[in-house]
């Protein structure tokens, strides 16, 4: 069954925390990326990767880092130099330039 | 600057009242428009892709048109299930030719009352 996974789907962090969101696609695409949404606004691109071992900034790339070191994975780390991290994250895959299909997404809270 | 603005924010219809959401864009040079569909704690979901003026597209209650400054979502005599909120994005052409990134307008919440 193909398809995109994020886990978890609810995630909590303390003040000054680093945590790792996790996306998973058995759809043998190419391309993903890591989107956030908050109320009111469009979803903003934070980081993508086109091929295994690169990946290229988004608008809103600051407080973020990601790797891609298999073709199916590509985690998103939240550092605690990310000021307002409450948001739910999007992960999308796509082939070539087609249309992006999105996981099911995971909600991240600040305490 | 590229934008995406997607009207009305919001819009509550009576089941069977057929309506349409308005996306309209700026950008230098269009190489698709997509249309989602998000429900409330879930991912978008992937519902059309528009490339040129004139192209249309249809599934269900739902055609998706476009212009060269806009697109239409149309909603013929909608149902319950139909809510939602309904999302655009632009994909543009960039120096070195297309580009992945999306530019998301902020979307149109559909409310359909039985």
């Amino acid at each position: 069954d193909g398809g995109i996974t994020q886990s978890p789907k609810y995630l909590f962090r303390k003040e000054g925390q680093n945590v790792t969101l996790s996306c998973e696609q058995n759809l043998n695409h190419d391309a993903m990326y890591w989107y956030r949404q908050d109320p009111g606004q469009g979803l903003r691109l934070i980081y993508y990767s086109q091929i295994v071992n690169d990946f290229q900034k988004g608008d809103i790339a600051e407080g973020y880092s990601v790797s891609r070191e298999k073709k199916e994975s590509f985690p998103l780390t939240v550092t605690s130099a990310q000021k307002n991290p409450t948001a739910f994250y999007l992960c999308a895959t796509n082939r070539g330039l087609n249309e992006q299909f999105f996981g099911p997404g995971t909600r991240l809270t600040v305490l | 600057e590229d934008q995406v603005t997607q009207s009305p924010e919001a819009l509550r219809l009576q089941e069977g009242e057929s309506s349409s959401l308005n996306c309209s864009y700026t950008v230098s040079g269009l190489r698709g428009l997509f249309w989602y569909r998000q429900d409330p704690g879930k991912g978008p979901e992937f519902l059309f892709t528009l490339y040129s003026a004139g192209e249309e597209k249809e599934k269900e209650r739902l055609k998706a048109t476009l212009t060269k400054k806009e697109s239409f979502l149309h909603i013929t005599a909608p149902k319950p299930e139909d809510s939602a909120t309904y999302l655009c994005a632009v994909q543009e052409w960039g120096y070195g030719g297309a580009t992945n990134k999306l530019i998301f307008g902020t979307g149109t919440l559909l409310a359909v009352q039985p």
